[in-house]
């Protein structure tokens, strides 16, 4: 069974500081999703990450992704107040493309 | 680019009614699907739909909740005798051949 951890799930930090934000899964995934959240709204597709070794970039947020290990990064650098927002990884089974979530990490970035 | 789209954006609805939620996937993807997520929390797999019949459901997925491809083109997931709990966001998704996702905008359904 695919399982998704995130970790941290909450994390507060100072504009201008960089941070990952990490995404284990437990088995083999295709295909690594990382999308963002503001409350009430819906999910926003950040990266899709493919194949070993990816690495995706937009902004000021980075994406990779490791198959061996199993996990992908998602690393904010010089962070903004405007990137507060939940960020969610999901991994998808192979099987029969469902995709399995992370808890989600909610960043707050202070002024 | 092809969009996902959801109606309502925003259902209420009184504890006991039925309601229909109502997606229109991308037109040449074969897979859709049904997630959901309650306020504050992670999002879940609900259903997964492909050749007009569900090729996956979660324990979430009972009988009170039912999916159908009506028309060829919109994809429906209805709630029976909506309970308090069933309050969350629920997202319609679709993906093509090699599993690329694309979510629609959510309707927020309120039990009350």
């Amino acid at each position: 069974e695919l399982k998704v951890e995130q970790n941290p799930l909450f994390l507060s930090m100072q504009e201008g500081k960089n941070y990952t934000i990490y995404c284990n899964y437990s088995t083999t995934s295709d295909r690594l999703y990382w999308y963002r959240q503001d409350p009430g709204k819906s999910l926003e597709s950040l990266f899709v990450l493919l194949s070993n070794g990816a690495v995706k970039q937009e902004g000021r947020l980075m994406a990779s992704l490791d198959t061996k290990a199993r996990l992908s990064t998602l690393h904010i650098t010089a962070a903004v107040h405007d990137l507060s927002a939940t960020y969610f990884c999901a991994a998808l089974m192979d099987s029969n493309y469902q995709l399995i979530w992370g808890a989600g990490t909610k960043l707050i970035i202070k002024p | 680019e092809p969009e996902v789209t959801q109606t309502p954006s925003h259902q209420v609805t009184q504890m006991g009614q039925e309601v229909i939620l109502r997606c229109v996937p991308i037109s040449n993807h074969l897979y859709f699907y049904w997630y959901r997520q309650i306020l504050g929390q992670k999002v879940e797999f609900l259903v997964s739909f492909y050749n007009n019949e569900i090729s996956e459901k979660s324990e979430i997925f009972d009988d009170q909740f039912s999916v159908e491809r009506p028309d060829g083109s919109n994809f429906t997931l209805k709630i029976r005798s909506t309970k308090l709990e069933d309050s969350a966001m629920y997202f319609c998704a679709s993906s093509g051949q090699g599993g690329g996702y694309t979510f629609g905008s959510g309707t927020r359904l309120t039990v009350v």
